[in-house]
């Protein structure tokens, strides 16, 4: 089975703090991605990545960045979290073009900016 | 923009009912087609995935794809306590960026 892992369950951050999410995949998956998840909005892509060091920006890409530096690592920053970040986030992996390959979930981080 | 939507629910159902949950989605390029199920406070995971038109079983869990009339179901026979979640309608297009866009998802209860 895949295993997408996130580095934290819960996070709480003060306003301005950077913050760093971690993901890792054990699969060898080409693709990374990260949503966030707000009710009523839905999942909203913020960025995701194809390969080691390249990234596209998703629908929801300001306030945030990322790195992969390693096929299996996907990183998620928030420069200067605002309390309008606090949400859940996920982190996905698929194997290769979304379009015939599904994207595998983490657990999820659960992010408060107070 | 493209957009995948979903009837807004929520849907209750009793124990041993058939649920049906419908997507609509927008990009007539679209190729690949995907439910999640996603309980409460736990993220979305995969349940059922459907490239061609027509019907595709999984147990007590059917979808049924229309590309001509741009849409997909979900159907889940015998339903269960346990089935009660939110489910997620995903839609892929093939070329360019490669995202998944999703549906906003639908709430189902299943009573005993």
């Amino acid at each position: 089975d895949v295993k997408v892992t996130q580095s934290s369950r819960y996070l709480v951050k003060r306003t301005g703090e950077k913050v760093f999410l971690e993901c890792v995949q054990d699969m060898d998956h080409e693709n990374m991605f990260w949503y966030r998840q707000d009710p009523g909005l839905g999942l909203r892509l913020i960025y995701f990545s194809y390969d080691v060091k390249m990234k596209e920006k998703g629908d929801i890409p300001e306030g945030y960045s990322v790195s992969r530096e390693k096929k299996e690592r996907f990183s998620l920053i928030l420069e200067s979290a605002s309390t309008n970040q606090t949400s859940m986030y996920l982190c996905a992996s698929s194997l290769r073009a979304t379009y015939n390959s599904p994207l595998h979930f983490g657990n999820g981080t659960r992010l408060t900016v107070t | 923009q493209k957009e995948v939507e979903q009837n807004s629910g929520p849907l209750s159902v009793p124990e041993g009912a058939i649920a049906s949950l419908n997507c609509t989605y927008s990009d007539r390029g679209s190729q690949s087609f995907f439910w999640y199920r996603q309980y409460s406070g736990k993220s979305p995971e995969l349940i059922m995935s459907i490239y061609s038109n027509g019907d595709k079983e999984d147990g007590r869990f059917t979808a049924q794809l229309n590309k001509a009339s741009q849409y997909v179901s979900l159907l889940i026979r015998d339903s269960q306590p346990s089935d009660s979640a939110t489910y997620l309608c995903a839609v892929a297009t093939q070329g360019g960026s490669e995202k998944l866009v999703f549906g906003k998802g639908m709430k189902l209860t299943v009573n005993p």
